[in-house]
């Protein structure tokens, strides 16, 4: 039973649109949420997070929306570039003591020139 | 300043081998993690070190995998007898251990094929 859902695995886009990335969880005791990133070959790259406390995280060209009631995390790039072309995964901190992440399979956003 | 380095890079080996695989996490970071990603799938949570203590064990996916650590710092993954499902890129992660503990700093991961 998968606790993380991407139910996109792809995702394709023209440069300077909006990309919209989803993920649903289950788990109404997960506290904290994150974006990562990553290119082939390499390890996976922290983006952008939110806390459960709030709604909303901006940092330039991204921003994270949480949905608590519906269990639903969205992360909004706008405007896409190319270089934004990677797998995203999201990730999701079930609090207790460990700080385990558990993620979603990605969903693999390609920005068209 | 050093990100989180895993070797190898790549490492095949035949099945009923064992491997060793190994994470220098960032100077400081008290939190270790180790996941795993097969073909098509998320990544996958193994274990989890605090120190060099592991509280949470609960991923690993059989007897034949066990991790230590030790000085606070460098990790190894050890598989034993080695099976074809065990191909996958492995992932090493650290954190501060207090503050963002959540924020996970990835090293680029060791592919592991077993033939």
């Amino acid at each position: 039973d998968q606790q993380v859902k991407q139910n996109s695995p792809s995702l394709s886009v023209q440069e300077g649109r909006i990309s919209i990335l989803n993920c649903d969880y289950t788990n109404s005791m997960f506290d904290y949420f994150l974006w990562y990133k990553k290119y082939p070959a390499e390890g996976p790259t922290f983006l952008i997070s939110i806390s459960s406390i709030k709604d909303k995280n901006e940092d330039g060209r991204f921003t994270v929306f949480l949905n608590k009631s519906a269990k639903h995390l969205s992360l909004h790039i706008v405007p896409s570039q190319p270089g934004d072309s990677a797998v995203y995964f999201c990730g999701v901190g079930s609090g207790g003591s460990n700080y385990k992440l558990t993620f979603g399979k990605g969903t693999l956003l390609t920005v068209n020139p | 300043g050093a990100g989180v380095s895993q070797s190898p890079s790549n490492k095949v080996t035949e099945k009923g081998k064992d491997v060793e695989l190994r994470c220098d996490p960032i100077s400081g970071h008290t939190a270790l993690y180790w996941y795993r990603q097969s073909l098509g799938q998320g990544l996958e949570f193994l274990i989890y070190f605090q120190g060099n203590s592991a509280p949470d064990k609960s991923g690993l996916p059989s007897d034949r995998f066990s991790a230590e650590r030790t000085g606070g710092s460098v990790s190894t993954l050890t598989i034993q007898r080695t099976q074809q499902e065990d191909s996958a890129v492995y992932l090493c992660a650290s954190s501060l251990g207090t503050g963002r503990l959540y924020e996970q700093y990835f090293g680029p991961g060791t592919r592991l094929t077993v033939t």
